[in-house]
């Protein structure tokens, strides 16, 4: 139990749902990040958020909308994904932006079907 | 850029058995290096880490030396338990403003009795 939650766990969504993600940290972390992880690549970062702003976009597609309305919570909705978006999200928090450490959640498995 | 690339998996040993799963960084920086383990069904955790040259990081039995001459940082275990089957995941931040955490490939090891 790392003190990050994610739900739900799994998801199967057609590509025309549009559906949510959710993160919540109870760790009172002012930094949290959605990655990708795909098989045999390296974790993607797509989204950073810094006491609520938004710090980085790694060129992730529109059809990925973060939201962080408070330090506590992360958001990541879905609409019109693909099938190569299949993946597992996974969110963490950290103290703050420079922090060395990072806690992960234990990720939400996507199909998109 | 910066990139870490460590060995393709999947390994499998026998229990008991001495353990070293290859990591080798580039960056543009003096980065601090990682360790990150997934165990099934969970998210990533912090296993170890060395934020400077010659450092050990060590944890659970597992050790790595951050080794600047061969831009290493080899994680090993002299005798493998069941409960280490898991991804393990090689990192690396640069040590200034706010740079990210840059991962590997992960490698997948598996323990068998």
């Amino acid at each position: 139990e790392t003190g990050v939650t994610q739900t739900p766990r799994h998801l199967v969504m057609g590509m025309t749902n549009k559906k949510s993600l959710k993160c919540e940290q109870h760790l009172g972390h002012n930094a949290m990040y959605w990655y990708k992880q795909s098989a045999k690549k390296p974790l993607e970062l797509m989204f950073v958020y810094s006491l609520e702003e938004r710090v980085e976009n790694n060129s992730v597609p529109s059809r990925f909308s973060p939201e962080c309305p408070n330090s506590s919570h992360l958001f990541l909705h879905l609409h019109t994904l693909q099938p190569e978006d299949s993946a597992l999200y996974l969110c963490a928090s950290s103290l703050a932006e420079q922090s060395n450490e990072q806690f992960f959640g234990p990720g939400t498995r996507l199909t998109v079907l | 850029g910066n990139s870490v690339t460590q060995m393709e998996g999947p390994v499998t040993l026998s229990e008991e058995a001495f353990l070293t799963i290859n990591c080798t960084y580039t960056a543009t920086g003096y980065p601090s290096l990682f360790w990150y383990v997934q165990y099934p069904g969970e998210g990533l955790q912090l296993l170890l880490k060395a934020t400077k040259a010659d450092d050990k990081g060590s944890n659970k039995g597992f050790e790595a030396t951050y080794r600047k001459e061969t831009t290493s940082f080899h994680l090993e275990k002299g005798s493998v338990q069941v409960s280490d089957s898991a991804v393990y995941f090689c990192a690396l931040r640069l040590n200034f403003g706010n740079e990210k955490l840059t991962f590997g490939t992960g490698t997948r090891l598996t323990i068998i009795p």
